[in-house]
């Protein structure tokens, strides 16, 4: 167990439709990460905040959008949901905000089908 | 464009085989070069942090060098065993911030 949480592990919806994706991160970690694995893909970098704030942007899709809040939780909205949103969501955190020599904590990930 | 390389792409081996994989990266603005082992059904979980040239790490039968000059990572496993058997990540690591990961070695250990 890494001690990240992830929610809700399954979800299968509609193209079209919004849903949020949920992480609490690992006690006393200040960064959380969103990656999404989409089938044959190796793990595609979305975004990073540090204690609240923005702290990287990878390839996220402009109908995505994720804040971190004042409990260090933090949230990926995926809204206008297409076939290829299909994916496996992963959140991961780690103490550091900047340029990481500490390694990363993984939750088991939120698996999204869109039909 | 971040790109992170690892080869091979999947490797089948026997019990008892020793094995080795490649991870390339970009050589300049090096920060860290991550390892991660992730089994099916799993989340993938660290193995190494390496953050300088020559680095040798080692955790049991698996060990992991680093040579940040050309860029490139290799991890090796002595004696695999069917519990190997899992997908291997590499990671780079930038000063921008951004950990990229590659593709990842998918490695089969056959009893």
């Amino acid at each position: 167990d890494s001690g990240v949480t992830q929610t809700p592990k399954h979800l299968i919806t509609a193209t079209g439709q919004r849903v949020t994706l949920r992480c609490s991160p690992r006690s006393g970690d200040l960064s959380v990460y969103w990656y999404q694995q989409s089938l044959d893909q190796g793990l595609q970098f979305l975004i990073q905040y540090y204690n609240g704030e923005e702290r990287a942007k990878g390839n996220i899709l402009e109908r995505f959008s994720a804040q971190q809040f004042p409990d260090l939780h933090s949230e990926l909205n995926l809204s206008s949901l297409e076939l290829g949103d299909s994916a496996l969501y992963f959140c991961a955190s780690s103490v550091a905000g900047g340029p990481l020599t500490g390694e990363l904590f993984f939750g088991e990930g939120s698996r999204l089908t869109v039909l | 464009i971040l790109n992170v390389e690892q080869s091979p792409q999947s490797l089948h081996v026997q019990e008892g085989d020793s094995t080795n994989f490649t991870c390339s990266f970009p050589s300049s603005n090096f920060y860290a070069l991550h390892w991660y082992r992730w089994e099916t059904a799993k989340s993938p979980e660290a193995l190494f942090v390496m953050t300088l040239n020559g680095d040798e790490k080692k955790k049991g039968r698996i060990s992991a060098t680093l040579n940040t000059k050309e860029g490139y990572s290799y991890l090796y496993i002595k004696g695999s065993q069917p519990e190997d058997s899992a997908t291997y990540l590499c990671a780079f690591n930038n000063q921008g911030g951004k950990l990229i990961f590659g593709q990842g070695t998918e490695l089969s250990v056959k009893p």
